[in-house]
């Protein structure tokens, strides 16, 4: 299978723990982009990579969270401290064209 | 970014064409209509995109306004498979797409 991989798909932690989500893109894509989705709502947009070069971030992503990209291959996403209402599905995306985005499953995150 | 405007929800019948319309009155002249679509408990899918003139791929046709205020995505024949929630987005010359509510398409039998 060669598309966009997430890991891990569920994660439940207690409020205060840190997490890590990895997201592998499809191999030839320099783009790489993570959204955050709650249930019955949109995703929304949290931060973009251009090879390893994060080019965008979004207001949403408070100080807690970290994402790197360090040799244009793989992405992690860390959340310290986490809080409820971190609780969300978290979304990985790559693309080679921008606005043709491939997204992973999802990596479903649930603090108690 | 250019908002959209998008019905909650819709409802088809199985092996019937399907047309899903969206609204977009403060299109700038650059701004790329992306239409994604997400199924229950998947990541959203690219579906389509075009600029100006009507686009048709394997999954869907893309038909848009001669003023580009409106758009419609079209299913040619509706299967149980393509029950979703459909986004309509509109990309500036960017890269990140911002997603709205979409509209939750149901398939009768």
């Amino acid at each position: 299978d060669t598309g966009v991989s997430q890991d891990p798909r569920h994660k439940i932690t207690k409020r205060g723990q840190n997490v890590t989500f990895r997201c592998d893109p499809i191999s030839e894509h320099n783009r790489l982009y993570w959204y955050r989705q709650t249930l019955g709502q949109g995703p929304e947009f949290l931060t973009y990579f251009q090879n390893e070069a994060q080019l965008e971030k979004s207001r949403l992503l408070s100080d807690r969270f970290s994402a790197e990209r360090p040799k244009g291959s793989f992405s992690t996403l860390e959340i310290q401290r986490t809080e409820q209402g971190d609780s969300a599905m978290y979304l990985c995306a790559s693309s080679r064209y921008p606005g043709e985005l491939f997204f992973g499953e999802g990596s479903r995150l649930t603090v108690l | 970014d250019a908002k959209t405007t998008q019905p909650n929800s819709m409802e088809s019948n199985e092996e019937e064409p399907v047309h899903l319309p969206c609204n977009h009155s403060t299109i700038s002249g650059t701004d790329y209509i992306h239409w994604y679509r997400q199924l229950p408990s998947q990541g959203p899918e690219y579906v389509i995109h075009g600029l100006t003139s009507n686009v048709n791929n394997r999954m869907a046709s893309l038909a848009i306004a001669e003023d580009r205020k409106s758009s419609t995505l079209i299913l040619h024949r509706a299967t149980l498979r393509d029950a979703a929630v459909y986004y309509c987005i509109l990309r500036d010359a960017g890269n990140m797409l911002t997603f709205g509510g979409g509209t939750r398409l149901m398939v009768k039998p």
